[in-house]
């Protein structure tokens, strides 16, 4: 079955301070991991797809690396308007559906 | 592109009262998707379409719920009867293929009192 792990469950940083999320998954023939950006009141915006071990992809100050039982978003000098909570999900198998994680809620203090 | 819209933002019914919920998806997507989110599980999907055509409804809690696509442009989620546990934020999606990114609608907050 299918399963996706994401921690911390809730992160507080200080401005300019960096930290990763952590996502661990569990799903039989991965095709792709992806994470997506939601803001309070709106739908989940996609960030990046990573479809094998080894893989990284970067945009502004996030960057996302994927291994065979995980993946870690590395957040850099973060700021305010990076606060949000971020999603992990995968797709695997034959299912063209995304098995979301129930996410990271960062929290960044100016 | 408008992106994916979704309608209503908010709906509060009384149980007992039927729920539709309704969803334009991204034109040129082949893949529709609802998903209900609430805090204690997260994002949940329904069921999803491919090229109008529902291909698992296994997320579906039971026959209560109904799903039509009868068109590329529209499709609708039905709650029928709906029940105070039914209250959450429902999400459509729509992709073009698979392997790729979603792109999320809104949502709409449902309350049943």
């Amino acid at each position: 079955e299918d399963q996706v792990t994401q921690s911390p469950e809730a992160l507080r940083l200080q401005e300019g301070e960096s930290s990763s999320l952590n996502c661990s998954y569990t799903v039989s023939g991965l095709r792709g991991l992806f994470w997506y950006r939601q803001d309070p009141g709106k739908g989940p915006e996609f960030l990046f797809t990573l479809y094998s071990a080894g893989e990284e992809k970067e945009k502004e100050r996030l960057k996302a690396t994927l291994t065979k039982k995980e993946s870690f978003l590395h957040i850099t000098a973060p700021k305010p308007e990076d606060s949000a909570t971020y999603l992990c999900a995968v797709q695997g198998g034959l299912a063209n559906n995304l098995f979301f994680g129930t996410g990271t809620r960062l929290t960044v203090i100016p | 592109d408008a992106g994916v819209i979704q309608s209503p933002r908010h709906e509060v019914t009384e149980m007992g009262q039927e729920v539709t919920l309704r969803c334009k998806p991204i034109s040129g997507h082949d893949y529709l998707f609802w998903y209900r989110q609430t805090m204690m599980r997260g994002l949940e999907l329904l069921i999803y379409f491919n090229n109008n055509v529902p291909i698992d409804d296994s997320g579906m809690p039971e026959d209560r719920f109904s799903a039509k696509m009868p068109n590329a442009s529209f499709s609708t989620l039905k709650i029928q009867p709906s029940e105070p546990r039914d209250s959450a934020v429902y999400f459509c999606a729509s992709s073009y293929g698979h392997g790729y990114g979603y792109t999320f609608g809104s949502g709409t907050r449902l309350t049943v009192v």
